[in-house]
Order: C-alpha cells, then structure tokens, then sequence
C-alpha cells in the first residue's frame, strides 16, 4: 500500500487560505468517505482536526474545512494563523480494512 | 480525561526483540479498536496495525506483516506491539491510538486520541 501523495509544504500569509491537497487511488479514497486529516506541531503527538472528509471533531475552528472529489482530498485553512503551522497528515481507509497516511506537507505562515 | 500511555521503547540492537505497551484509562477500553502508528525521526506518520475490541480482526501495514504482532488485554485496559527482528528502519517513535468504534465494533478509521509515544532506537 503506497503513501498517499501530498505536497511537501505550503505557505501563506496570515488572513490568507491555504489548501493542502491528498492523492490517492481508487483503492483508498477513491472508494472510502473515511478520510480525515490530523495537524502535529514539532514534538508532539498528532491532533485529529476532520474525519469523515469535511466533519469536524467538537474544539476545531470552522477555519478548517475538508473535501473530497475522485481520488483527491483536500484541506482548506481559511484565514490562516501563526498557531496553524505545523505539519499535516492526510490518511485513508483502505479497500483492504488498513489505512493508509499520506507523506505529510509543513504549512509556513509567513 | 482519556489518556493513552505508551513505554516499553528503549534502545535494542539489530535483531533484537521489543514488546511495547500502551496503558488506558479514562475510557471503556474493551468498546475501542486500537491502532499503532510510528514515526521514524524526521519522517512521516506511517501506521503499523490495528486490532478489533475483542481482538477478532487484526490488520498490519504490509511492510509490517511477519515481525510484528498486535494484542491487547481488555481487562488489563492495554494495547501490546511485539515487534522482532528489529531493524535500524524500524526506529520510531511508536504512538498508540484510539479508534472510534461503533456499537457493532465497526471502526471507524480515524484516531481521535492519541498516546505521547515511546522511541524505540535500533543500534549497535
């Protein structure tokens, strides 16, 4: 089972949105709506901020959003804070009952 | 509070065998399927396995099959990771998580809580 693909890194402004996206097959998110996405600061455990593609868990800004069309999920950070960058994770049920995560992408704010 | 608490990492040299613990509390133990996931310095997340609430389905990575075994004791409130033939690519740091689980045991494959995690070295 590969990885899925995401973009190393992505940067913006503060105010500004930035959007990661998560390539997969038709063996992950291609046929699976259990997509969620988690943000880890430097030197700590990961944080589950969507699950279920666009649902998010009870703490999370509605700054955070999350979508999904063919293979490809998305996460969209709308005006984007100082406390939001980290590293983020996207990961996938798989047609196999395993998951799958994604490579990872560093979100600079600048 | 739910808090997941890992240890049982250390360094081990090629070879070697290591059995990781994850400790539960603040939650009914025996209603969540649990998962590993390691994170190898400087690296991505990469999930190891997951085991079902009482311990029917077991899954692994594929990479992983063969070296590692998953299992828990529900009385004990621990989740376990059995991990031999360890190689230096096997270093991580190890996270134990938990899954949301239906009432029928379906996860349902995300982790809303997470462990701090255990670093386990692989070195001569």
């Amino acid at each position: 089972q590969s990885a899925l693909t995401q973009p190393p890194s992505v940067s913006g402004s503060r105010g500004q949105s930035v959007t990661i996206s998560c390539t997969g097959t038709t063996s992950d998110i291609g046929s699976s709506d259990r997509v969620s996405w988690y943000l880890q600061p430097p030197g700590t455990a990961p944080k589950l901020i969507i699950y279920d593609v666009s649902n998010r868990p009870s703490g999370v800004p509605d700054r955070f959003s999350g979508s999904k069309s063919g293979n490809t999920a998305s996460l969209t950070i709308s005006g984007l804070q100082a406390e939001d960058e980290a590293d983020y994770y996207c990961t996938s049920r798989t047609s196999s009952s395993t998951l799958v995560f994604g490579g990872g992408t560093k979100v600079t704010v600048l | 509070e739910v808090l997941l608490v890992e240890s049982g990492g250390g360094l081990v040299q090629p070879g070697g065998s290591l059995r990781l613990s994850c400790a539960a509390s603040g939650f009914t133990f025996s209603n969540y399927k649990m998962n590993w996931v390691r994170q190898a310095p400087g690296k991505g997340l990469e999930w190891v396995s997951s085991i079902s609430t009482s311990s029917s389905f077991i899954y692994y990575a594929d990479s992983m099959k063969g070296r590692f075994t998953i299992s828990r004791d529900n009385a004990k409130k621990s989740l376990y990771l059995q991990v031999n033939s360890l190689r230096a690519e096997d270093t991580a740091v190890y996270y134990c998580a938990r899954e949301p689980t239906s009432y029928y045991g379906s996860g349902n494959y995300y982790f809303d809580y997470w462990g701090q995690g255990t670093l386990v070295t692989v070195s001569s």
